[in-house]
């Protein structure tokens, strides 16, 4: 059964501190998406991309986060100082291309991520 | 305004009973409507979509998509305790998509 495998699934950081977080999209999906949920503004779209190149990231503040893909197999999402704001559920999900028929994305797990 | 509204819930049920979760939208852009269900500390899976005005039945489950109105909804018959979880509403135009906030659902045995 292929799955989108997101890690770590937990981390507890202080403020101040780098957090990365990693994404394996399932093989053969090429567009890649970060989404942050929290109980107040449920699921936000960070960034995607397509093919390996990044599409949209107006979602995300540029100051502190950034989000890469440096190949297909792998896409981090990078917090830089992290905040207590940023305490959240972080997640990647892959999907193929809505031009190319097929739409709907597969979840990860997630990252949840504790910002002290 | 958002571009998706849900209530949040929570809803609680017995079951075998009827449940009907419901989200409003406001652009008329939209092409494909999906529901996701997610389950306490995972990650949203895809359960239905529809393309359009209409219903489309699956099992239990039936999505129904009213354009004119801009209202979606997803009915659950003889629901089960394992149907517990919460409900994510979603809608796209392009490879933009677009989700409610969830409604938390618990079907008590």
């Amino acid at each position: 059964d292929a799955r989108v495998t997101q890690t770590p699934r937990h981390k507890v950081t202080e403020m101040g501190q780098e957090v990365t977080m990693r994404c394996q999209p399932i093989l053969g999906h090429n567009t890649v998406f970060w989404y942050r949920q929290t109980m107040m503004q449920g699921l936000e779209l960070l960034a995607y991309f397509r093919n390996r190149a990044p599409l949209d990231d107006s979602g995300m503040p540029k100051d502190r986060f950034s989000a890469e893909m440096p190949d297909a197999t792998l896409a981090t999402l990078k917090i830089q100082p992290s905040e207590p704001r940023d305490s959240a559920v972080y997640f990647c999900a892959s999907g193929l291309d809505l031009r190319t028929g097929a739409f709907g994305y597969t979840f990860g797990s997630g990252t949840r991520l504790t910002v002290v | 305004q958002k571009e998706v509204e849900q209530d949040p819930g929570p809803l609680s049920v017995p079951e075998g009973a009827i449940v009907s979760l419901n989200c409003t939208y406001s652009n008329s852009a939209f092409q494909y409507f999906m529901w996701y269900r997610q389950y306490s500390r995972k990650g949203p899976e895809l359960l239905m979509y529809t393309y359009s005005s209409g219903n489309k039945e699956d099992g239990r489950f039936t999505a129904q998509v009213d354009k004119s109105s801009k209202y979606i909804s997803l009915f659950i018959r003889d629901s089960q305790p394992s149907d517990s979880a919460t409900y994510l509403c979603a809608m796209n135009t392009g490879n933009q998509f677009y989700f409610g906030t969830g409604t938390s659902l618990t079907v008590i045995p």
